[in-house]
């Protein structure tokens, strides 16, 4: 099965609208990290942002904010004003307690269009 | 800081050639990987090493080579690669190893094309 699902291949959103990214995840572990990660077209991949399994809270840096539902087992990303910047692949990642490696999702292209 | 810098930035090797990509983090981390990611795809992990010591390799062929010469440096050695393997190449590190909280930070990357 897999670890983490997104099922978005390509998105398009507006600039100055937000989007939502979806990324769901399959786990067994009760203490897990959840991340997101930008890649633009040069190839580097940007951390964005942290949730871990036992926060509360929602996660937020900036312009991005995780919404995170245990129960339903998902984690999108919420990117608040796009900017034409914002452009890229994302890329949702989950690393379990008991394993030792990331887990990538297939990943999202997102567009933002003038 | 959460800098990972990688060179070189682009590489073009025959496939008699031997070349060596390398990786530098100076952030006190632990843990050093190398990812291969073709286009549009996710990275592939390669190879993990903890405290300098190699713990996992995702089975990859031997003409990757991988080294960790110490904490801050991690280089990965090409040697009779094939046209398959052009791919743009990834370095991370984070804290540790283990543990569900740690970050993985990216290099830039090494595209890497093989002819």
């Amino acid at each position: 099965a897999q670890k983490i699902t997104q099922t978005q291949p390509g998105m398009f959103v507006q600039e100055k609208e937000a989007v939502t990214l979806d990324c769901t995840y399959d786990t067994s572990d009760q203490s897990y990290g959840l991340f997101w990660y930008k890649q633009p077209s040069s190839g580097e991949m940007i951390f964005l942002i942290y949730q871990g399994s036992y926060d509360e809270q929602n996660a937020t840096e900036g312009r991005y904010s995780l919404n995170f539902q245990k129960a339903r087992k998902s984690a999108n990303l919420v990117i608040s004003a796009s900017q034409l910047g914002d452009s890229a692949m994302y890329f949702c990642a989950m690393r379990e307690y008991t394993g030792n490696q990331f887990y990538f999702g297939t990943g999202t292209s997102l567009t933002v269009i003038p | 800081d959460t800098e990972v810098t990688q060179t070189p930035k682009h590489l073009v090797m025959g496939m008699t050639n031997k070349k060596s990509l390398k990786c530098e983090q100076h952030m006190g981390h632990r843990a050093m990987y190398w990812y291969k990611q073709k286009a549009k795809k996710p990275p592939e992990l390669m190879f993990v090493y903890s405290y300098e010591k190699l713990s996992i390799n995702e089975s990859v062929p031997s003409r990757f080579s991988p080294e960790c010469p110490n904490s801050s440096l991690l280089n990965l050695h090409l040697h009779a690669l094939q046209p398959e393997d052009s791919a743009l190449y990834l370095c991370a590190s984070s804290r540790e190893r283990w543990g569900s909280t740690d970050t993985q930070y990216f290099g830039p990357g090494t595209r890497l094309t093989v002819l």
